[in-house]
């Protein structure tokens, strides 16, 4: 079985930018987290969709924003790039919302602003 | 909000020593706890968890105990070996379902 797959694995933008970073949860999961990992500090949390409404959403901008589709995956859209936006993006899908089976991660989205 | 505060890294040992990375939370009601497992450049794996008081979590060797009296849930392992070099995450869950990650512990294990 496939895990969660993102993609793209690696991007670089240059400020000011619009990025979308894209992922695929395991298959029947309905659940998909976003998480920011700025180098050397632990992920924080973005958005969180189930069944393709908004969950949860962390203390971030208005820039960023998210969509989850009919069929699971995910899209992560973060306008007017900033170089503070350089992280790893990581999605989570869960097939209960994390309660009792935690998260899967992917491997993430490794974005560069330049 | 949640809050975790984890032991400060990096954390250097020896092939068989005794490892223990301590992990206190702060939290609403009685969250689930997690330990995520962060190997160099790759993303997150769920290592192991435990969703109420006194449950001991367990996986490759390495535990955790929900203590709800002391809201901690350190990470503990009794003979580390090399390839367990990584940085490891300490989360409690929140009421949205959210994880609260630590600032990460990072350990090398050397042979």
């Amino acid at each position: 079985d496939a895990g969660v797959t993102q993609s793209p694995t690696h991007l670089i933008k240059t400020r000011g930018q619009h990025v979308t970073l894209r992922c695929s949860p395991i298959s029947g999961h309905k659940s998909v987290s976003w998480y920011q990992q700025v180098l050397g500090q632990g992920p924080q949390f973005i958005f969180q969709y189930y069944e393709k409404e908004e969950r949860g959403r962390g203390n971030f901008p208005d820039r960023f924003s998210a969509r989850q589709f009919p069929n699971y995956s995910s899209e992560l859209n973060v306008n007017a790039l900033l170089l503070g936006d350089s992280a790893l993006y990581l999605c989570a899908s869960s097939d209960d919302r994390g309660r009792f089976g935690g998260y899967t991660f992917g491997s993430g989205t490794r974005l560069t602003v330049v | 909000g949640n809050s975790v505060t984890q032991m400060e890294g990096p954390v250097t040992l020896s092939e068989e020593a005794f490892l223990t990375i301590n992990c206190t939370y702060t939290a609403t009601g009685y969250p689930s706890l997690f330990w995520y497992v962060q190997y160099p450049g790759e993303g997150l794996q769920l290592l192991l968890k435990a969703t109420k008081a006194d449950d001991k979590g367990s996986n490759k060797g390495f535990e955790a105990t929900y203590r709800k009296e002391t809201t901690s849930f350190h990470l503990e392992k009794g003979s580390v070996q090399v390839s367990d070099s990584a940085v490891y995450f300490c989360a409690p869950q929140g009421s949205a379902r959210q994880l609260t990650f630590g600032s990460g512990t990072q350990l090398t294990v050397l042979p």
